[in-house]
């Protein structure tokens, strides 16, 4: 199957400071990617749809300004968290599909974000 | 809207036994796709198995198997001969070109294989 990179698994930062996560798809070209967003035990909760080429679409409550979405090619998009505080810790996963409804979503490793 | 219900937020199965994850869905697109997802403690989602609203016949992948019931718009989980490996939480989603193609997932089931 289509495999998806996400990178890095796990960070620690300082409050304050900005964290990139970065989403890869390694053997297909995803014109559009998923940001999820997952407390502990709980559900996905999607965040934005990103776009190649264009704005992401945010979901309502996510603050896009908070939340840096861009997908500059057909096979990256990346999620940074700006001046993140101890509320944004969390798992992070991102998931890219091919276009149709009937293809599986692929979901790269996620990202355990820890801020101190 | 789509929405995705999974009544079941944790079971108890004995290794080597069946069971039944429950799933039920809400929709207004004719064509659908539903998926069912593992993700162990790790995080990781791990693609299991996938049913189309134009399927006739039941998703079967290895000891997973999908009991598709369309008229009760109900997409439930058998697992066969558990094992140890199986516990772990299972996502049901649902994705239709009306959402944009987005995934909406259910609350998700955890599931424990007991020795």
């Amino acid at each position: 199957g289509a495999v998806v990179s996400q990178h890095p698994s796990r960070v620690i930062c300082k409050s304050g400071t900005s964290v990139k996560i970065e989403c890869r798809s390694l053997d297909f070209q995803a014109t559009t990617m998923f940001w999820y967003r997952q407390f502990p035990k709980q559900s996905l909760m999607l965040m934005a749809t990103s776009n190649e080429g264009s704005k992401a679409t945010y979901e309502q409550g996510v603050e896009k300004d908070k939340f840096l979405i861009n997908h500059a090619s057909l096979t990256l998009s990346t999620l940074t968290v700006t001046s993140a505080h101890p509320e944004d810790s969390s798992f992070y996963i991102c998931s890219a599909t091919k276009t149709g409804s009937h293809s599986e979503a692929f979901f790269g490793q996620g990202t355990r974000l820890t801020v101190v | 809207a789509q929405k995705i219900t999974q009544t079941q937020p944790g079971m108890f199965v004995q290794e080597k036994e069946a069971v039944t994850l429950d799933c039920t869905y809400d929709t207004s697109d004719q064509s659908y796709g539903l998926f069912w997802y593992k993700q162990p403690s790790s995080g990781e989602m791990i693609f299991l198995i996938y049913q189309g609203s134009y399927d006739e016949q039941n998703a079967t992948e290895g000891r997973y198997s999908l009991n598709f019931q369309k008229a009760r718009k109900s997409a439930n989980l058998v697992i066969s001969a558990s094992q140890l490996g199986d516990s772990a939480m299972y996502f049901c989603a649902m994705r239709g070109p009306n959402t944009g193609n987005q995934f909406y997932f259910g609350t998700g089931t955890s599931l424990t294989v007991i020795p």
